[in-house]
């Protein structure tokens, strides 16, 4: 089946660094999301992508969607303490009933 | 956005026994999903509950251990039978949003999940 790798798999910065982390598939997705989960909650939505290449911001947050298809980047600049949590990445084909298939995780940590 | 509920928060439970999970939406969706998030680890969709029709697994999941129920538009329930320790994690559920532009993502809204801990 399909697999995202998620990298690095956890990460571990001052207050005010910047983030980047990576996912990459075995397979082409023509759908890339970000998720991030905090703890005793479910996935929230942080950015979703549509089109290779596409580069979008949602506040503080960049990702963009790999040219190959099979790989997206999360971008957090000047990080802040409620940025810890577990970054997801998700594929998802449409066409295949919203069916997505997360990635491995990333974990933040921020220490001020 | 939807706003979702699941019942209960987290429980302890005796190997062979069975644990019915709710979720509960404040709004009528058409599809929600049930996902399995092992300790520290990513989630898994273990299958897609419609109403009016059967569940539709994902392989590796069958329904004799994950029994699903979806009696309307706004509930749904999942059974996790005779249970053993591997099944202890997180289930979470979610519904798929409305009214989005064709071609874009019909995001999905996750629950705050079940947290499962089985002796």
């Amino acid at each position: 089946g399909q697999q995202l790798n998620q990298s690095p798999q956890s990460m571990f910065i001052q207050e005010g660094e910047d983030v980047s982390m990576n996912c990459t598939s075995s397979s082409i997705f023509n759908t890339w999301l970000w998720y991030k989960q905090e703890p005793g909650e479910g996935p929230v939505l942080l950015i979703a992508l549509y089109k290779a290449g596409e580069l979008t911001s949602n506040g503080r947050l960049t990702a963009q969607f790999g040219i190959t298809r099979k790989d997206s980047f999360l971008n957090i600049s000047a990080s802040i303490p409620s940025d810890v949590g577990i970054y997801f990445c998700a594929g998802l084909n449409t066409g295949t009933a919203s069916k997505l298939t997360f990635g491995t995780g990333t974990r933040l940590q921020v220490t001020l | 956005s939807a706003v979702i509920s699941q019942k209960p928060s987290r429980d302890i439970c005796q190997r062979g026994t069975s644990l019915t999970i709710q979720c509960q939406v404040d709004s009528q969706v058409t599809m929600m999903f049930w996902y399995r998030q092992q300790p520290g680890q990513s989630l898994t969709l273990i299958a897609t509950a419609n109403q009016g029709s059967e569940a539709t697994y994902e392989s590796g999941f069958v329904i004799d251990k994950f029994p699903i129920s979806r009696p309307n538009l706004t509930f749904s329930t999942l059974t996790v039978s005779n249970m053993s320790p591997e099944d202890s994690s997180i289930y979470l559920c979610s519904v798929e949003g409305i009214g989005k532009a064709a071609g874009s993502y019909n995001e999905q809204f996750f629950g705050p999940g079940t947290r499962l801990t089985v002796l």
